[in-house]
């Protein structure tokens, strides 16, 4: 049962335009999400996270969009940097719940220059 | 900074063997836990842990054992590998916030 999913395996931008990674997720009580970034040989990172109250969240170049009645985030990159390139992971929690995250599959971005 | 240092970074084992791999955290955290990492599978959570000594079962905790003597340090522990348990292992610790992750373990089981 894959409560957080990430349908798209892999993504491509061109360098300066915009990446958009999505995100789609099943159980109603998650009520904070978060994105981590993953380069090869090392462990995640933590990215930019959001809490069910709001709908946008934005850190610089990164900006997180959450749309709860389609149980649907989405994390936009602008502009996109070759050192973007990495296994984007999307994950959610029950803020009041258990401890765990929740994480998708990853989707890989590469940025072409 | 929070440092999480995971003992090995490449292990190569061969069937039945007893691994451990070991997770020491420097920044006090009560909460730490123990994923693998799969290709199109993501992170699935095997084990993890609230306080010394206590332990909850994660997600696919089947094969795997847990130690937490102490508060920095927590132990995965595979009894009898198999080759199924060929994996990227990752250790994560977190305060109030977000988790943050060791550089991980590749377990390669022959």
């Amino acid at each position: 049962d894959q409560q957080v999913k990430q349908n798209s395996p892999s993504l491509s931008v061109q360098e300066g335009r915009i990446s958009i990674l999505n995100c789609d997720y099943t159980n109603s009580m998650f009520d904070y999400f978060l994105w981590y970034k993953k380069y090869p040989a090392e462990g995640p990172t933590f990215l930019i996270s959001i809490s069910s109250i709001k709908d946008k969240n934005e850190d610089g170049r990164f900006t997180v969009f959450l749309n709860k009645s389609a149980k649907h985030l989405s994390l936009h990159i602008v502009p996109s940097q070759p050192g973007d390139s990495a296994v984007y992971f999307c994950a959610a929690k029950i803020l009041q719940g258990a401890q765990k995250l929740v994480f998708g599959q990853g989707t890989r971005l590469t940025i072409n220059p | 900074d929070v440092k999480v240092t995971q003992s090995s970074r490449y292990l190569v084992k061969r069937t039945g063997e007893k691994v451990f791999l070991e997770c020491v955290q420097d920044m006090d955290h009560e909460n730490m836990f123990w994923y693998r990492q799969d290709p199109g599978l993501g992170l699935r959570l095997i084990y993890f842990s609230y306080d010394v000594k206590m332990k909850e079962k994660g997600d696919i905790p089947e094969g795997y054992s847990v130690s937490r003597e102490k508060k920095e340090r927590f132990s995965l522990i595979l009894e009898s590998a198999s080759t199924n348990q060929t994996s990227m292992y990752l250790c994560a610790t977190r305060g109030t916030g977000e988790l943050f992750f060791g550089e991980g373990s590749r377990l390669t089981v022959l």
